[in-house]
């Protein structure tokens, strides 16, 4: 069975902070991680992606994976009350599935 | 921006009854994808489509499910007998490539009375 683990939260931060959110995933040979967002009773919002070790930065998002830890982070800087809402890791198996396996997200709160 | 779209957003059925939810991938994608999420539950895959075919199903996907693929746009999940625990939101996606970024529609709410 593949996991991937998020802190529920909520996590709450000032605005104009940095939000950090953790995720861990099971399967070794996983190849790609997706970070999305999804407001209260929307659909998954696709923000970042990252398949490789290392940091990758779009605006104010930087994903960060780290394969021999197994843990992907997903920084928001300068965060906005907008930002506000359920964070998902998806991370993609190996093995010969690319079906990705969601964690159960974490909450983030910016309060002004 | 080229969307994925769903429908109907609200779909209200009695158990045993047959449901078909609709999708319109983004035109130029080429794997589609439903997943089901139950109300405070993480997202669950249920089945990928390529080239007019079922490539990956979960365990969730099984007889009572179907796929389809009518026409060159649409894109289709057949629940044939609903259960009440098949209350959920359904969302489609869609993907330019394999291990692609998934682009996901707005979901459509399955309520089993």
């Amino acid at each position: 069975q593949k996991e991937v683990e998020q802190n529920s939260g909520p996590l709450s931060v000032p605005e104009g902070a940095i939000a950090s959110l953790n995720c861990t995933y099971s399967d070794r040979g996983s190849q790609s991680f997706f970070w999305y967002r999804q407001y209260s009773g929307k659909s998954p919002e696709l923000i970042m992606f990252i398949y490789s070790n290392g940091d990758k930065e779009d605006g104010r998002f930087t994903a960060q994976l780290n394969k021999a830890s197994q843990y992907v982070s997903l920084l928001i800087r300068d965060s906005q009350p907008s930002d506000s809402a359920t964070y998902l890791c998806a991370v993609s198996p190996s093995g010969g599935s690319y079906i990705p396996t969601f964690g159960r997200g974490t909450s983030l709160i910016v309060h002004p | 921006e080229p969307e994925v779209t769903q429908t109907p957003s609200h779909q209200v059925t009695q158990m045993g009854q047959e449901v078909i939810l609709r999708c319109v991938p983004i035109s130029n994608h080429l794997y589609f994808y439903w997943y089901r999420q139950i109300l405070g539950q993480k997202v669950e895959f249920l089945v990928s489509f390529y080239n007019n075919e079922i490539s990956e199903k979960s365990e969730i996907f099984d007889d009572q499910f179907s796929v389809e693929r009518p026409d060159g746009s649409n894109f289709t999940l057949k629940i044939r007998s609903t259960k009440l625990e098949d209350s959920a939101m359904y969302f489609c996606a869609s993907s330019e490539e394999l291990n692609n970024e998934q682009f996901f529609g707005p979901g459509t709410r399955l309520t089993v009375l």
